[in-house]
């Protein structure tokens, strides 16, 4: 059972740059798509990216240009980060993937979630 | 306010059928994108419940099922239990958006 993590700073201040962690456990990161949905306090949920094994990406484009997902293949890690934040990018940011087929459209599995504040 | 309009919230006594639609547009639904639905409880990640509008992951119970007419979804939920209680999303593709979408969320209550 592919397990997903998702680590770093739990407040970030404004304009600096947010970046999380998502290790994968109990399976590769080869051949699936790796996604990041972030979730604001009592709202809905909201796709921000992915990332291809290979590096390929794409992202929301309410987003892109303040959004960079990379992989490391060999760590079993990618990673988020997202640059000059404001206090409506406080959200939960969830790791997720598709594990039964190479799918970026739907998650079966999801981390536990982190909740990163943006205050000063 | 999102593409994927759901109504936020449905109610229903244990063991009753209940269903929630998810409305989009020829941009998404009606453009012919699979429709997924996750549930998520209170502190939990959501949980995919149906995928590619009918598939049901390993663990799903059968009370669960969905369906897609035109630009709109629906998920039913069967014999209704206490456990059901929970947030319910519907997610999809727009392409006008160019992004993965999810609805605003239902919230399930069981009486």
């Amino acid at each position: 059972q592919v397990h997903l993590q998702e680590s770093g700073p739990g407040l970030v201040k404004p304009s600096e740059t947010l970046s999380l962690t998502c290790t994968v456990s109990d399976g590769s990161l080869i051949n699936y798509y790796w996604t990041w949905i972030r979730q604001a306090p009592g709202k809905g949920l909201e796709w921000i990216g992915y990332i291809y094994y290979s590096g390929t990406t794409n992202y929301n484009p309410s987003l892109k240009s303040r959004v960079t997902i990379s992989i490391d293949t060999s760590k079993k890690q990618f990673s988020l980060k997202l640059n000059s934040v404001t206090a409506a990018d406080t959200a939960v940011y969830y790791c997720a993937s598709f594990v039964e087929a190479p799918r970026p459209d739907v998650f079966n599995i999801w981390g536990q979630g982190t909740m990163v504040t943006v205050s000063s | 306010q999102s593409v994927l309009t759901q109504p936020p919230s449905v109610s229903g006594a244990p063991g009753q059928r209940v269903t929630i639609s998810c409305t989009g547009s020829s941009s998404n639904i009606g453009a012919g994108y699979d429709v997924h639905w996750y549930q998520q409880l209170p502190g939990t990640a959501p949980k995919l419940l149906i995928y590619g509008h009918t598939n049901r992951p390993s663990g799903v119970p059968e009370r669960f099922s969905a369906s897609k007419s035109g630009t709109s979804a629906s998920l039913a939920i069967t014999g209704l239990q206490a456990e059901d209680e929970a947030e319910y999303y519907c997610q999809s593709y727009d392409r006008s958006l160019s992004a993965w979408v999810f609805g605003g969320g239902t919230k399930l209550t069981v009486l």
